[in-house]
């Protein structure tokens, strides 16, 4: 069985400051992806970063990284200079292919993270 | 390209009453998926199809139908709306296959209230 864990269920920063949101998975499956979402207060669910199991190169896209270490089976996400626009409930996702045939996609509860102008 | 719509954004129900959730999507995506968002729950996968003409149960199925119309349509019907079906419902479609995964893309979701 799959699981995701965000232990981080809130967090508040101060404008400008750096965060970082942590996500550990489980699985048995050595072909998986890994995925972050961001839900803003507006409720839709969009899509950041997918990271195949192969491929554990970090990486950056402006002021967002990602962290992915398969030795501690962690995928943790770094907001540099966080902005009031960050404040979001951020979802880390465990996908892999079920024996069904279809794309099981693990959900953790997600982290709220609020930034403070 | 509009992605991933669904309709209604809002809809109240009462206990009993029946509606059908609609999705849509326009990435030629042969997945789509509904789950239901609760808090502290994350999110938890009603039905999925996995291609035109094929649906099946996700994690919390009871209560609830699916159609796959077509390519692009798939929706999530109530027959019985009952207090515990009060969530955010989300749809999400995917070029993943039975042979391989990709990413899923979500509609702006409908929040249900069941009184």
């Amino acid at each position: 069985a799959q699981k995701v864990t965000q232990a981080q269920t809130e967090i508040s920063v101060v404008e400008k400051e750096d965060v970082t949101l942590d996500c550990v998975y489980e699985t048995r499956d050595t072909t998986y992806y890994l995925f972050w979402y961001k839900q803003p207060p507006s409720g839709e669910l969009v899509f950041l970063i997918r990271r195949n199991s192969f491929d554990e190169q970090n990486e950056i896209s402006g002021r967002y990284s990602w962290n992915f270490q398969k030795s501690t089976s962690s995928f943790n996400f770094t907001i540099t200079a966080s902005q009031v626009v960050d404040s979001a409930v951020y979802f880390c996702a465990l996908s892999v292919l079920n024996s069904g045939g279809y794309q099981k996609v693990t959900f953790g509860i997600g982290t709220k993270l609020q930034v403070i102008p | 390209n509009a992605g991933v719509t669904q309709t209604p954004k809002f809809q109240v129900l009462k206990t009993g009453q029946s509606m059908t959730l609609q999705c849509a999507q326009d990435m030629n995506h042969n997945s789509m998926y509904w789950y239901r968002q609760d808090p502290g729950m994350g999110l938890r996968l009603i039905y999925y199809s996995a291609s035109e003409g094929t649906t099946d149960k996700g994690e919390v199925p009871n209560g609830y139908n699916v159609s796959r119309l077509n390519k692009r349509e798939f929706s999530l019907r109530l027959e019985s709306a009952a207090p515990s079906q009060t969530s955010v419902y989300f749809c999400a479609s995917s070029a993943g296959t039975a042979f391989r995964t990709d990413t899923q893309y979500f509609g702006p979701g409908t929040r249900l209230t069941v009184l």
